[in-house]
């Protein structure tokens, strides 16, 4: 069973930066694009951020780009987001997710479990 | 970016009854559209892509339809568990990748 699980998030000041991980398994991980969604606090969803499979390009949302950064490391299954100059209203669940097809796809079929960020003073 | 405009905003039915849920997109997706369902404190779950492909795993009461700008979700006879909010998603033109603001349904 594929599988994404989140680890970084927490408490970080506004303006401070903190670093998420994602550990994929049981796929083939170089084969797909990785995203991350977020979810603010009793809102909706909003995608972040999508790496190609092996390429390296990057997309972002225009509220997080110039601050954020994703990248993965294939060798090791893992994608991550570098959040710096963090906001009041970057507070959210992050969820890493996968694309449903091989190739930069961004509908996702699987999520891991979301990890908190809180940013706030 | 594309806008997509879910409705209603809250849905009130009973097990057993039919849901019919609506998304529309500001211009043409063709069919990228996508339906996640999310319960409380979990990850969304992916139902159907492409407008009408349901996800693996996914019942069979689960059916997508539509192209363009309209589309639906329909669930054939709600049980229990499918009590939820869902989001409708496209990947036509993106960047951005957009979501709805989603649909709660209730009992």
């Amino acid at each position: 069973e594929v599988q994404l699980v989140e680890s970084g998030g927490g408490l970080a000041q506004p303006g401070g930066s903190l670093r998420l991980s994602c550990a994929a398994s049981e796929f083939i991980f170089s084969n797909y694009a990785m995203s991350w969604v977020r979810q603010a606090p009793g809102k909706g969803l909003e995608w972040v951020s999508t790496i190609s499979e092996t390429d390296g390009r990057t997309f972002y949302a225009d509220s997080v780009k110039g601050r954020f950064t994703i990248s993965r490391d294939n060798s090791k299954s893992m994608v991550y987001l570098q959040m710096n100059s963090l906001r009041d209203d970057d507070t959210a669940v992050y969820y890493c997710a996968k694309g449903i097809f091989t190739g930069v796809v961004v509908s996702f079929d699987y999520w891991g479990q979301g990890t908190l960020v809180t940013a706030s003073s | 970016e594309i806008v997509l405009t879910q409705s209603p905003a809250t849905l009130s039915l009973s097990p057993g009854e039919r849901a019919t849920l609506s998304c529309r997109a500001s211009q043409s997706v063709d069919i990228y559209l996508a339906w996640y369902q999310q319960k409380p404190g979990q990850a969304p779950r992916l139902l159907i892509y492409d407008a009408s492909n349901r996800a693996t795993g996914i019942p069979a009461r689960f059916s997508g339809s539509g192209s363009g700008t309209d589309f639906t979700l329909t669930i054939s006879s709600l049980e229990p568990e499918d009590f939820a909010v869902y989001y409708c998603q496209q990947r036509k033109i993106w960047p951005p990748v957009t979501f709805g603001q989603g649909t709660r349904l209730e009992i």
